[in-house]
């Protein structure tokens, strides 16, 4: 079964600063896609961004990028230029390729952003 | 291009109650997962479904259940309420075949008493 772990509980970061929040997962499979979501106290989750593992070129997505180390199954997310709208628990999470309850995300425990003006 | 809705927004039942849980899936999607989310812990998958019938499932137990509607639409049904049931179910839909369509609701909030 695939992990995901999420070793930093919180962050704080100062506006207008860089933070960069970390992920690592355990699979045995070689292609799968992986995700950072958003959860602001609205609730709902937002997808930030996401990487195709056969793809070795990082994700980007504006103030948004992800530095992905397949052999070290490592996922972190950079947050360049950070606003206030930024804070929220930003969650990693993995899915696989094959089908059925593979579809699922399996979802890390979450880090907490604040964002000091 | 409507967005996943979910009610109630909020819930209190108590304990050995049965409760039902509703979300409307986002225009031209057609596949629904639910996840428990616990406080302070990530999402987990509950199950999924797709043209119906449930497509893959978490590890919970039978006395959670769920149906998906001709439109898509689902709804999640926990019987035997227990305290731990206490969470934010989130729903989301999307577009088989496609890895990047998840639209997540707002949860539903369920306190058992």
């Amino acid at each position: 079964a695939q992990t995901v772990t999420q070793s930093q509980p919180e962050m704080s970061v100062q506006e207008a600063e860089t933070v960069t929040l970390s992920c690592t997962y355990d699979t045995s499979e070689s292609d799968y896609y992986l995700f950072w979501y958003k959860q602001p106290p609205s609730r709902q989750m937002i997808l930030v961004i996401r990487q195709e593992a056969y793809k070795q070129q990082n994700a980007t997505e504006n103030r948004f990028s992800v530095n992905f180390q397949k052999a070290a199954k490592s996922f972190s997310l950079k947050i360049s230029d950070s606003q206030l709208g930024d804070a929220a628990m930003y969650f990693c999470a993995y899915r696989s390729v094959r089908g059925g309850s593979n579809y699922k995300l399996t979802f890390g425990k979450g880090t907490l952003l604040t964002v000091n003006p | 291009e409507t967005g996943v809705t979910q009610s109630p927004t909020h819930l209190i039942k108590t304990r050995g109650q049965q409760v039902t849980l509703r979300c409307s899936s986002q225009s031209g999607h057609n596949t629904v997962s639910w996840y428990q989310q616990a406080l302070g812990q990530g999402p987990q998958f509950i199950f999924q479904y797709y043209r119906e019938e449930e497509n893959g499932r978490g590890n919970f137990p039978p006395r959670f259940s769920g149906l998906q509607f001709p439109n898509y639409s689902s709804e999640l049904n926990v019987n035997a309420l227990e305290l731990d049931d206490s969470a934010l179910y989130l729903c989301a839909s999307s577009l088989r075949g496609r890895e990047n369509g998840y639209t997540f609701g707002s949860g539903t909030r369920l306190t058992v008493v």
